[in-house]
């Protein structure tokens, strides 16, 4: 159980056009789903929570006008990037939380990534 | 504000032999500590977790932690390696305000098997 996908995992665009990446937990109800963005040995740094039906929080630094969160059902989240440019090229990773008060509330669930490369 | 601090970018070992990962934390919190591997081009993936309970942490595939307040470590170990354990590990703090926790990952330890 708590399987999360991400679809695509990958893609190449090109400069100025906007990608969408879907997060979806499979198996489960996921209250809040977050967004990371991972450099070439670097960490996971993260962008921004969502939780169902509200408007995503953005970290400092991220642009919410870039980088388009929807969290439009509690299996659901999709994360856009608008307008991207070869400096957005990363790979994006999504993970949820479950819906459950017998699960430890701040575990996450991670998906398998999207690796986005801008030409 | 939280943080960890993985001390070694790289580490190498040999099959069969014991495996240290080390990692520091600091928190305003009582701490969850997490620690996640990830194998190329698969998701992460949860080896163990310390919620305030028993101090020596059982994961999977072997490995376990122990949380000492005293020295802010929560450093990962194995008894014997095998070469399926080479991986990217991270060691994460959580943020236990809210109703969804934030994490803080560490910048990661590649572990190395040789034959």
């Amino acid at each position: 159980g708590a399987v999360v996908s991400q679809h695509p995992s990958w893609v190449i665009c090109k400069s100025g056009t906007s990608v969408k990446i879907e997060c979806r937990s499979l198996d489960f109800q996921a209250t809040t789903m977050f967004w990371y963005r991972q450099f070439p040995k670097k960490s996971l740094m993260l962008m921004a929570t969502s939780n169902e039906g509200s408007k995503a929080t953005y970290e400092q630094g991220v642009e919410k006008d870039k980088f388009l969160i929807n969290h439009a059902s509690l299996t659901l989240s999709t994360l856009t990037v608008t307008s991207a440019h070869p400096e957005d090229s990363s790979f994006y990773i999504c993970s949820a939380t479950r819906r459950s008060l017998a699960v430890v509330k701040d575990e996450q669930f991670f998906g398998p990534g999207t690796r986005l490369t801008v030409l | 504000a939280q943080s960890v601090t993985q001390l070694d970018s790289h580490v190498s070992v040999s099959e069969g032999t014991p495996v240290l990962l080390r990692c520091n934390y600091s928190s305003s919190y009582s701490p969850s500590l997490f620690w996640y591997v990830q194998h190329p081009n698969k998701g992460l993936q949860l080896l163990l977790k310390y919620t305030s309970a028993a101090t020596l942490v059982k994961g999977i595939n072997g490995f376990e932690a122990e949380f000492k307040k005293s020295e802010t470590s929560f450093h990962l170990t194995k008894p014997s390696a095998h070469m399926s354990d080479a991986a990217e590990y991270f060691c994460v703090v959580s943020d236990l305000a809210g109703t969804a926790s934030k994490l803080t990952f560490g910048t990661g330890t590649r572990l190395q098997v040789t034959l």
